[in-house]
């Protein structure tokens, strides 16, 4: 166990719907990260946050949005949803993400199916 | 600029034989280096990392790395592999990149264990 926990562990939903999956960093961590994992792809950075603030952009599209609340949690919100959004989203954090050491302790993901 | 190269998409050994699993790596700066193993449907769990200390690292479940900076190498051994080991395996660099910690994951490497 990471410490990381992610809810919900399954999401079943249909296109053009929208969905917020919602994450909880490790006790003390400021960063966190979320990443898109799917068979055609692999797995790919989304975004991080780092104590509220955004950080870094990766591969998101702009159907999607995240947000670190002052608790630290983050929610992922997606947006007219496409079949090919079916995916496994991987949240992770770290104590800050300042140093090129800090480890990445990741979640059990969410499992989001697109119908 | 920073990559991260696995040169096996998918690796077959049989129980009881050593495992190798290779990764290059691209970084301007002296980086830190990481395997994460992903267990079907679950999240990504360290093995190991490398931050500039002993080049050969030790890890969980016998595991162990060596960094080799003259070959720009990370490889991933175990002298002997077991059935639970049969899982995807990430190599990930990490380095600097405007005083924040930045990432690039590997596509991974499938490994199989053959009875």
């Amino acid at each position: 166990d990471s410490g990381v926990t992610q809810t919900p562990k399954h999401l079943i939903t249909a296109t053009g719907q929208r969905v917020t999956l919602r994450c909880s960093p490790r006790s003390g961590d400021l960063s966190v990260y979320w990443y898109q994992q799917s068979l055609d792809q692999g797995l790919q950075f989304l975004i991080q946050y780092y104590n509220g603030e955004e950080r870094a952009k990766g591969n998101i599209l702009e159907r999607f949005s995240a947000q670190q609340f002052p608790d630290l949690h983050s929610e992922l919100n997606l947006s007219s949803l496409e079949l090919g959004d079916s995916a496994l989203y991987f949240c992770a954090s770290s104590v800050a993400g300042v140093t090129s050491t800090d480890t990445q302790y990741f979640g059990p993901g969410t499992r989001l199916t697109v119908l | 600029a920073q990559s991260v190269t696995q040169l096996d998409s998918h690796v077959s050994v049989s129980e009881g034989t050593p495992v190798l699993l290779r990764c290059n790596y691209s970084s301007s700066y002296s980086p830190s280096l990481f395997w994460y193993v992903q267990h079907p449907n679950k999240g990504l769990q360290l093995l190991l990392k490398y931050t500039s200390a002993a080049t050969l690292v030790k890890g969980i479940n016998g595991f162990e790395a060596e960094f080799k900076k003259s070959e720009t190498s990370f490889h991933l051994t175990k002298p002997s592999a077991h059935m639970s080991d049969a899982a995807e395996y990430f190599c990930v660099v990490s380095d600097l990149a405007g005083g924040y910690q930045k990432v690039t994951f590997g596509i991974g490497t499938k490994l199989q264990v053959i009875p």
